[in-house]
């Protein structure tokens, strides 16, 4: 199985910050690297697919970027609806497999 | 817009089997180059993929959850369906169905049902 570590677990940051996410992969999966967003008591929301696209109607503020192993997930300007939990991942092979979230908290 | 729902009981007794079912609106449970997965999540944990089951009917399976898991489909109510036997309180989730494409990450999610397993 390809376990999918992020960093970091949780971070505290304010409204208008650029925060990155890191996303490390225990074996390579090209860029078969996908980013979700999920707020409490609501289900994943798809933000980024194929390490770098992103999907209809997410704002450019969201980026990311990586291939192989090593990926980021980057927020240029912390909104208040930016707070919320965030899942890497990969689809390269099953079984299907997530990091383990990263908290996105206010500062 | 595709929609997909979840349903089933929300409370399962220990050793039982957990029988969940997934209507998909908004679009063909059929057509080929999709994917439809079962996703749970423990409350205050993190996403777990259960199975997956593709449009030409074959089924992948996490392998810690392989030996109580099937995942089945009923085209002509366009539903997909879980089951999770021997369940514990390990099984406590919120679990969700979803679809994904080929080469493409899960885009469309239902709403989540929480199961509880307890006597």
């Amino acid at each position: 199985d390809i376990q999918m570590t992020q960093s970091p677990s949780s971070l505290s940051a304010s409204v208008g910050d650029r925060v990155t996410i890191t996303c490390r992969a225990s074996q390579g999966i090209s860029n078969y690297l996908a980013w979700f967003q999920q707020k409490p008591g609501k289900a994943p929301k798809s933000l980024i697919y194929a390490a770098s696209s992103l999907q209809s109607g997410v704002p450019s503020k969201f980026s990311a970027g990586g291939s192989g192993t090593d990926f980021t997930l980057t927020i240029s300007s912390l909104q208040p609806e930016d707070f919320a939990t965030y899942y890497c991942q990969q689809y390269n092979s099953y079984p299907l497999t997530f990091g383990g979230g990263t908290k996105v908290e206010i500062k | 817009q595709l929609q997909l729902q979840e349903s089933g009981p929300g409370l399962v007794k220990p050793s039982e089997t957990l029988s969940l079912t997934c209507t998909v609106s908004g679009g063909s449970i059929r057509s080929s180059g999709y994917y439809w997965d079962w996703i749970r999540q423990p409350p205050g944990k993190g996403l777990e993929w259960i199975g997956s089951m593709s449009y030409s009917g074959s089924t992948y399976y996490n392998p810690p959850l392989s030996s109580r898991v099937t995942i089945s489909v009923d085209t002509s109510k366009s539903q997909f369906s879980l089951e999770l036997s021997s369940v514990t309180a390990a099984d406590t989730a919120v679990y969700y169905c979803a679809r994904r494409e080929s080469y493409r990450p899960t885009v469309y999610w239902g709403q989540g049902t929480l199961v509880t397993v307890s006597s």
